[in-house]
């Protein structure tokens, strides 16, 4: 199985509002809403931020929102903070039953 | 709150097998599916494969012909078998609680292949 497509890398200025991107095939992200996204700051395990497309577990804050069209989901990051810099990577279920993680985006904020 | 943490050897040479434990605490092992993901250094994530608590698998096609990942339900632990390593298999080793995405993670632990 492939790994997803992410940008390598995505920078906003503080307050302003960024999108990464995740780009699958039918067989993963387009076939199932079971694309859910991780933080993960240096040294530290990753931390799941929204889960089945659109879904924010318990204590994440409601800047970050996701969605999907076909193929390809998005994380959204409003309202960007100096803590957002950070690696985030889109994971999806796939018709294999199996579990696949995008190549990871790094977002800086400026 | 579910609470994971792996432990293992750091160091492993080539050729042989690495072996990991995943103790559960603050909750059973039951009733839920549990994974193993990798990253080396530097890289990004990579899925290993999973277990249900019953004992039915499923693993990374990239790896299923190395890769045995059991559990011991009287433990609350799972475990990884990777044989015949390589130093592409040096990473940080981390076990998590998985549906469809993984809710629970542990902190991570470093296995470095090399002789």
């Amino acid at each position: 199985q492939s790994a997803l497509t992410q940008p390598a890398s995505v920078s906003g200025s503080p307050g302003q509002s960024i999108t990464v991107s995740c780009t699958g095939t039918s067989s993963d992200v387009g076939g199932y809403d079971y694309v859910s996204w991780y933080q993960q700051h240096p040294g530290k395990a990753p931390r799941l931020m929204i889960y089945e497309v659109g879904n924010r577990p318990s204590g994440v804050s409601n800047r970050f929102s996701g969605s999907k069209s076909g193929n390809t989901a998005s994380l959204t990051i409003s309202g960007l903070q100096a803590d957002d810099e950070a690696d985030y990577y889109c994971s999806s279920y796939t018709t294999s039953s199996t579990l696949v993680f995008g190549t990871g985006t790094k977002v800086t904020v400026l | 709150q579910v609470q994971l943490q792996e432990s293992g050897p750091g160091l492993v040479k080539p050729s042989e097998t690495l072996s990991l434990t995943c103790t559960v605490s603050s909750g059973s092992i039951s009733s839920y599916y549990w994974s193993w993901i990798r990253q080396p250094p530097g890289k990004g994530l990579e899925w290993i494969g999973y277990i249900f608590f019953s004992g039915s698998t499923n693993y990374n096609p990239s790896l299923r012909s190395r890769v045995t990942i059991s559990v011991d339900t009287s433990k609350n632990q799972f475990s990884l078998k990777l044989s015949s390593v390589t130093a592409a298999d040096t990473a940080v080793y981390f076990c998590a609680r998985v549906s469809h995405y993984f809710d629970s993670w542990g902190q991570g632990t470093l296995v470095t292949v090399s002789s």
